[in-house]
């Protein structure tokens, strides 16, 4: 089956403009989260979609972050505008179940840099 | 903050040795498991340890349990240069449905 597709890989910004992501989830896969890694940080969580419903978005850092999941499908997380300490990667996973024992699919991620 | 910690945050060893990693949370999960990430990819999900288990073997990987003392290890055997990259374990603590991870260990093989 294909995997979590994320997609840029890369993208640099400046400071003030928008950026979109895109995940594409492992599809049947219900549930999908974003993360992210700032620098020299831990990997945190920004929120988690059942399908199209947001069930947490207790990490979502303010609001300049907008995250949809239109449909149930792919999701969007979009940064406007964007700021220095926006700089990351950001990761995409999903999962079938709700706690799923075999593990978290995680994409590639994408690197965002804002200049 | 439930985030976990990991030590050593980064090792470095020469191919055939043994890997161990440790990483300790604050609050009580349903299972913990470890990612590896290798530069500039993805997380890959390795193993999963539920809260009523010590001990879990996956090929070439060992990880260990103590809720006592809410402590995980991850033990890699017999490295090799393919095993460098980055090691992170994550909780999936009760009450919320999301991994909190800790900050990695930056494991390097040399050859």
């Amino acid at each position: 089956e294909a995997g979590v597709t994320q997609f840029p890989s890369h993208s640099v910004i400046e400071k003030g403009q928008t950026v979109t992501l895109r995940c594409d989830p492992i599809s049947g896969h219900d549930n999908l989260y974003w993360y992210r890694r700032v620098m020299g940080k831990e990997i945190k969580f920004l929120l988690h979609f059942v399908k199209e419903s947001k069930q947490d978005e207790s990490g979502m850092p303010n609001n300049r972050f907008l995250a949809e999941r239109t449909g149930g499908t792919y999701s969007t997380l979009k940064v406007q505008p964007a700021e220095l300490e926006d700089s990351g990667v950001y990761f995409c996973a999903s999962s079938e179940f709700d706690r799923d024992l075999r593990g978290y699919t995680f994409g590639s991620g994408t690197r965002l840099t804002v200049v | 903050s439930q985030q976990g910690e990991e030590d050593p945050q980064a090792l470095s060893i020469q191919e055939g040795e043994n890997a161990t990693m440790n990483c300790s949370y604050k609050t009580s999960i349903n299972n913990l498991q470890w990612y590896r990430q290798n530069s500039g990819r993805g997380l890959v999900h390795l193993i999963l340890i539920r809260s009523n288990e010590r001990e879990k073997h996956s090929g070439r990987l060992r990880v260990t349990l103590d809720t006592s003392k809410k402590s995980s290890s991850l033990l890699i055997t017999a490295s090799r240069a393919a095993d460098t990259a980055s090691y992170f374990c994550a909780t999936d603590f009760q009450g919320a449905q999301k991994l909190v991870f800790g900050q990695g260990t930056r494991l390097t093989i040399n050859p």
